[in-house]
């Protein structure tokens, strides 16, 4: 089946600096892939549609600028948090539109704020 | 109109009872309905999913009851077992749109 691999599942870093999250689909081409953000003990919120080749869309309060999102190719998303910040701390998860049009959900990174 | 509103929060079921979880929708436009699994640390995983054609969907263990009526729908886990101890997810979308709007979450614990 439909496999999405997200790296790394946790990461700490220091208030300021960047952070690059890779999601990959490794058996299927993902022309779409989603970026979410989890808070503990609650729902999934959609931040952005990242689609191959153009621009990300970013769903209403999200700053396109923090949260930058490159879809390069059509196997690779990547979520980079610019100068990170405590409040940023969060689950971030990935999902790729397989072709069956379901989706498929990396396992998440856990990201810590110092 | 977007929300999907998902019940219980929470819920406790003895060993080889049945789990219930119910959600909502108002967007007549949703067509069709996962659920997810989630476990702590882990991003969700496809359980079993719907669409409005049928009102009723199993697959093993697990049930999904569609009221088109009413824009409800439910998963029933049967014989629950300690292992199904997790975070359930229900979800909507649109044709065409790709976008899942997502319940708040119940956490099931199954208790041996």
């Amino acid at each position: 089946g439909a496999v999405v691999s997200q790296h790394p599942s946790w990461v700490i870093c220091k208030s300021g600096t960047s952070v690059k999250i890779e999601c990959r689909s490794l058996d299927f081409q993902a022309t779409t892939m989603f970026w979410y953000r989890q808070f503990p003990k609650q729902s999934l919120m959609l931040m952005a549609t990242s689609n191959e080749g153009s621009k990300a869309t970013y769903e209403q309060g999200v700053e396109k600028d923090k949260f930058l999102i490159n879809h390069a190719s059509l196997t690779l998303s990547t979520l980079t948090v610019t100068s990170a910040h405590p409040e940023d701390s969060s689950f971030y998860i990935c999902s790729a539109l397989s072709g069956a049009g379901g989706y498929t959900f990396g396992s998440g990174t856990r990201l810590t704020v110092v | 109109q977007q929300q999907v509103k998902q019940s219980p929060q929470s819920l406790i079921v003895q060993k080889g009872g049945i789990s219930i979880i119910n959600c909502a929708y108002e967007n007549t436009a949703f067509d069709y309905f996962p659920w997810y699994q989630q476990f702590p640390g882990k991003g969700p995983a496809l359980l079993i999913a719907i669409r409005p054609d049928v009102s009723e969907k199993k697959e093993g263990r697990f049930t999904i009851s569609f009221n088109k009526s009413a824009k409800q729908f439910s998963l029933h886990i049967m014989d629950s077992q300690p292992g199904d101890s997790a975070t359930y997810f229900c979800a909507a979308s649109a044709s065409g749109t790709y976008k899942y709007i997502f319940g708040t979450g119940t956490r099931l614990k199954v208790l041996a």
